[in-house]
């Protein structure tokens, strides 16, 4: 059974940093490419960033590109987003998700989702 | 980026009776391999977001065969033939031909 959870997230002042984690199993993570998907409050779904099997490449939203990087550790079955200069607009709850490698997004399973509250 | 647009964001429906929800894109989400990436997700209250259809009309696993997807080229419909007090939340599409992968905003189906 696929399972993902991720941690890290909480309370963060504007211009500060948060690094969250999302912990996988039950699939070869390096199989598949691993995404990160917010969700504002009171908003639609927003994808922010992917990274490929192999962690060799990596993709980010306009919203987001030079503040957040995107990593993964295929030792450990876990994937990692690097928050820095956090902004009111990235308060979300962040999901993690994935897609076989090589192939069109589709998201094929969710986390949970961490809560993200960028406030001073 | 393709927009992609639900109607209606909210659907009030009679337990039994039938559920439709249009999502329609603003470029054509036919790929180059004649394969159209449209997946429809679930998000019940409180929960994480669930596949239920993937490719315009594949049911993921275990996932009620009241549930169906249609469509083609920019004009997509997911239908619940019978909606059952399980399937309150929100649904929503999404698109993964073109880059960036991009979703609608979704549509909350109550019960009435």
């Amino acid at each position: 059974e696929v399972q993902l959870m991720e941690s890290g997230g909480g309370l963060v002042q504007p211009g500060g940093s948060l690094r969250l984690s999302c912990a996988a199993s039950g699939f070869t993570f390096s199989n598949y490419a691993m995404s990160w998907v917010r969700q504002a409050p009171g908003k639609g779904m927003e994808w922010v960033s992917a990274i490929s099997g192999s962690g060799g490449s990596t993709y980010y939203a306009d919203s987001v590109k030079g503040r957040f990087t995107i990593s993964r550790d295929n030792s450990k079955n876990t994937l990692y987003l690097q928050m820095d200069s956090l902004r009111a607009e990235d308060t979300a709850v962040y999901y993690c998700s994935l897609w076989p490698e090589g192939y069109t997004p589709s998201f094929d399973y969710w986390g949970q989702g961490t809560l993200v509250t960028v406030s001073s | 980026d393709v927009v992609m647009t639900q109607s209606p964001l909210s659907l009030p429906v009679t337990l039994g009776q039938p559920a439709s929800i249009s999502c329609r894109s603003s470029q054509s989400l036919v790929y180059s391999d004649g394969n159209t990436y449209l997946n429809w997700f679930q998000q019940r209250p409180g929960q994480s977001p669930r596949r239920l259809i993937y490719k315009v009309s594949n049911r993921d696993s275990g996932v009620p065969d009241r549930f169906s997807g249609s469509g083609s080229g920019t004009d997509f419909t997911l239908k619940i033939s019978r909606v059952e007090a399980e399937d309150v939340g929100v649904y929503f599409c999404m698109q993964g031909t073109h880059w960036p992968p991009t979703f609608g905003q979704g549509t909350k189906v109550e019960i009435k």
